[in-house]
Order: C-alpha cells, then sequence, then structure tokens
C-alpha cells in the first residue's frame, strides 16, 4: 500500500484565491509526521510546513496551512491568497518513528497560478 | 549556515562512462539520503545513511549503483557503467537527529544526461 497518496495530479487556482492540495497516508505507528515540500520550476525542493501526529492544533506558516484530520488520516495543504509565485509541485511526505526515520514521498501535485 | 551541497550541478556523460555524484551534508546532522527523480517515476529514495552508516540501500537499482559515506560531511553516489536510462535528477538531503519531526533539507541537485 502506498504511504502518502496525492489524487490531484494538476491543479489550476485564480490568483489571490485559496487553495487546497490534498495528501492521504497509511501508517500503523502512532508517532510520525508529515511534511509538505514545494518544488518551482527551477527544481529545488523547498520545506514548507510540517504537522506532528501529536500535535493538537493545525500547523501554520505564513500564508501556509495544514488541514490535519488525524482519523481520516489526511494532511491537506491550504495555499491562501495565491501567488503567481506559488506555480510548482507540491509533495506531502511522511516520517515515521518506526521506519528508521525514512522518508515517504507522494507523486506530487503540480499547481498552475492562473493571473 | 550553508545547506546541503551537490556537486556536480549537470553531468552529460556517455553510455558505460562510470558517474560519481557527490553531497556534502548540513554540518552536524546525522542522516543522508539520496533520492532520484524521473517523470515518470517521481521521487525515488535510493539509500539513506545514519551516521555514516547505510541504513536501506533497497531503493538502490542494481549492482551498477553504489554509495558511500566515508565520513560526516561526505557522500558519494557512484554509478558504473552507466546507461540511458540513468538519466534523472539526483537529489541528496540530510537531516538532524532521530525524530519524526525534523524535517530533511534538500541539495540542489545533480542533472545526469546519459547519451
Amino acid at each position: 500500500a502506498q504511504k502518502i497518496t496525492q489524487t490531484q495530479p494538476g491543479m489550476f487556482v485564480q490568483e489571490k484565491e485559496a487553495v487546497t492540495l490534498d495528501c492521504t497516508y497509511d501508517t500503523s505507528d502512532p508517532s510520525y509526521g508529515l511534511f509538505w515540500y514545494k518544488q518551482p520550476s527551477s527544481g529545488e525542493m523547498i520545506f514548507l510546513i510540517y504537522q506532528g501526529s501529536y500535535d493538537q492544533q493545525n500547523a501554520t506558516e505564513g500564508r501556509y496551512s495544514l488541514n490535519f484530520q488525524k482519523a481520516r488520516k489526511s494532511a491537506n495543504l491550504v495555499i491562501s491568497a495565491s501567488q503567481l509565485g506559488d506555480s510548482a509541485m507540491y509533495f506531502c511526505a511522511m516520517r515515521e518513528a518506526n521506519t528508521g526515520n525514512q522518508f515517504y514521498f507522494g507523486t506530487g501535485t503540480s499547481l498552475t497560478v492562473i493571473p | 549556515d550553508a545547506g546541503v551541497i551537490q556537486s556536480p550541478r549537470h553531468e552529460v556523460t556517455e553510455m558505460g562512462q562510470e558517474v560519481t555524484l557527490r553531497c556534502k551534508p548540513i554540518s552536524g546532522h546525522d542522516y543522508l539520503f539520496w533520492y532520484r527523480q524521473t517523470m515518470m517515476r517521481g521521487l525515488e529514495l535510493l539509500i539513506y545513511f545514519n551516521n555514516n552508516v547505510p541504513i536501506d540501500d533497497s531503493g538502490m537499482p542494481e549492482d551498477r549503483f553504489s554509495a558511500k559515506m566515508p565520513n560526516a560531511s561526505f557522500s558519494t553516489l557512484k554509478i558504473q557503467p552507466s546507461e540511458p536510462r540513468d538519466s534523472a535528477v539526483y537529489f541528496c538531503a540530510s537531516s538532524a537527529l532521530a525524530r519524526v519531526g525534523e524535517t530533511q533539507y534538500f541539495g540542489p541537485g545533480t542533472r545526469l544526461l546519459v547519451l
């Protein structure tokens, strides 16, 4: 089974609107972390936001927030007030305590912000 | 602080040649990961090290690939002999501590083209 599933290969959003990128995960480990990374066309991978399995509140970092629904095993990324520079690939990833601390990545979602 | 450093940034070689990719992790980071990214297969974990020791190399495609980490500040990924299907972007990433909340930081990647 896939550890991380991103079902949206591509998304479009109007500039200044909010957009939600979906991520579901599969784990039986009670201790895990969820991460989102951005990969612009230049190719680098940029860490955006982190959510721990024991965190009670949803993580926020500026315009990024993570909609963490533990029972549904989802960790959706919400980008508010989209900007043209947000156009990029976005990857969801998970790190589990009991599997050697490697990272599992989804297949990514390509986001295009339309002016 | 300097981030993860990779060299070379671009490599073009001919089939059958040996290719060596280099990585310097962030100082003090205990984990080092090698990934390969292609359009067809997405982001694949090849191997990762903890304190210079390979922990999981199950993602290494075949015996043509080898990775070493002789010390905490240097790792190599070698392909010998190279084949056109090895063309990809190879990322090195490092992470501090064995804790799920620690993100990994990626280097800029090496774009490899095997002709």
